[in-house]
């Protein structure tokens, strides 16, 4: 149990289009989901927090306008890159939490984002 | 397939000792690791990134060191502090550099 997708796993768009990027949980419900981007050669970062039904907290540095993040339900969260540019080719990851407040994070596999 | 194993799984120590984590992971085939912190609720603080060619990292009280031909690591807490307390994870990337391994965690807490 515990499984989390993405979609799409890679995707190669051209600057100034948007992009969404999907993240289920599959077999649970997630009231909690986290956005993680991750350059070449450096760490995992912390990008937004989601919780159902409410809007998400941004990390500081973190463009809410240019990434909009939607968690409308307990198994899908959405991050929207909109008008794209080549800076924003990275790993994106998503991770969810069955209940608020625990520690337990399941990972979904990543998705490789490259703005032309 | 890559695994990534760490222990102990939980660890409970007095405040101001020095205590090692450790990492273990099956394909030594990697191009860094990525040791990380969790507290409850919270998503994940990267601490130290090792790159393959390294053979240790210094931030602050955490020292991490790699050993790539025995597929370990170990991160290194000097000082302890109760606000260490969290759960820390190491991870590493696959060849493609599009997924994440981690290990399942080691949670630890340090009694004032």
């Amino acid at each position: 149990g515990a499984v989390v997708s993405q979609h799409p796993s890679r995707v190669i768009c051209k600057s100034g289009t948007s992009v969404k990027i999907e993240c289920r949980s599959l077999d649970f419900q997630a009231t909690t989901m986290f956005w993680y981007r991750q350059f070449p050669k450096q760490s995992l970062m912390l990008m937004a927090t989601s919780n159902e039904g409410s809007k998400a907290t941004y990390e500081q540095g973190v463009e809410k306008d240019k990434f909009l993040i939607n968690h409308a339900s307990l198994t899908l969260s959405t991050l929207t890159v909109t008008s794209a540019h080549p800076e924003d080719s990275s790993f994106y990851i998503c991770s969810a939490s069955r209940v608020a407040g625990t520690d337990t994070q399941y990972f979904g596999p990543g998705t490789r984002l490259t703005v032309l | 397939k890559q695994e990534v194993t760490q222990i102990p799984a939980a660890l409970s120590v007095p405040e101001g000792e020095n205590l090692v984590l450790n990492c273990s992971f099956t394909d030594s085939a990697i191009y860094n690791l990525q040791w990380f912190r969790q507290d409850p609720g919270k998503g994940l603080t990267s601490l130290l990134l090792i790159q393959s060619s390294q053979r240790e990292q210094t931030s602050g009280r955490l020292n991490a060191s790699l050993d790539k031909s025995s597929g370990r690591s170990t991160l290194y807490i000097a000082a302890s502090q109760p606000g260490d307390s969290a759960t820390y994870l190491c991870a590493v990337p696959n060849n493609a550099g599009n997924m994440l391994t981690f290990g399942g965690g080691t949670r630890l807490m340090v009694k004032p």
